[in-house]
């Protein structure tokens, strides 16, 4: 069964500071698409980050960057320069190219202190 | 930047009866989803509905859920019967394409309290 999980509940960090969201998943799949979601209270969920499992060059959105680690299973999320507004919960999310449904972790809920 | 919004942003019902949560897509996009999270767990997939039909279900949408798009701008979540178990909060995302690497678009969900 494939099943995505992240270990943290929570994490803090202090502002301008860099912290890391860690995630791993199970899979026996070779292609799939990999993603981070960011949800604000109260607010919907927003994607931050995607990879493609066939590349290996990590994706980067501006501050956000990921360490993806294919034959580990992990795909780690890096904040650098962590804002106010960074404050959320960040859900991992697994998926491969034929289904529709998206497969998440629990989240971590994410404090930034100024 | 369009959003996906739904209605009514929380719900309280009487176990048994019927519920209809509300979800209004991006406007270009062609797929539409269903997801639940139950307080304290994780957000699971219940559907996928792509040209007014079912196109991806899971096993936690049986014979009490049933989706809809009424009109072009409307995408329903009905459920029959309300049981206490069906207490969660409810997210609607729309995509403009299917599978791979596309991006599904989140509503901010309908919390649903079944008493």
């Amino acid at each position: 069964a494939q099943t995505v999980t992240q270990s943290q509940p929570e994490m803090s960090v202090q502002e301008a500071e860099t912290v890391t969201l860690s995630c791993t998943y199970d899979t026996s799949e070779s292609d799939y698409y990999l993603f981070w979601y960011k949800q604000p209270p109260s607010r919907q969920m927003i994607l931050v980050i995607r990879q493609e499992a066939y590349k290996q060059q990590n994706a980067t959105e501006n501050r956000f960057s990921v360490n993806f680690q294919k034959a580990a299973k992990s795909f780690s999320l890096k904040i650098s320069d962590s804002q106010l507004g960074d404050a959320a919960m960040y859900f991992c999310a697994y998926r491969t190219p034929n289904t529709d449904k998206l497969i998440f972790g629990t989240g971590t809920r994410l404090q930034v202190f100024p | 930047e369009p959003e996906v919004t739904q209605t009514p942003s929380h719900q309280v019902t009487q176990m048994g009866q019927e519920v209809i949560l509300r979800c209004v897509p991006i406007s270009n996009h062609l797929y539409f989803y269903w997801y639940r999270q139950i307080l304290g767990q994780k957000v699971e997939f219940l559907v996928s509905f792509y040209n007014n039909e079912i196109s991806e279900k899971s096993e936690i949408f049986d014979d009490q859920f049933s989706v809809e798009r009424p009109d072009g701008s409307n995408f329903t979540l009905k459920i029959r019967s309300t049981k206490l178990e069906d207490s969660a909060m409810y997210f609607c995302a729309s995509s403009l394409l299917a599978g791979g690497a596309d991006t599904q678009y989140f509503g901010p969900g309908t919390r649903l309290t079944v008493l």
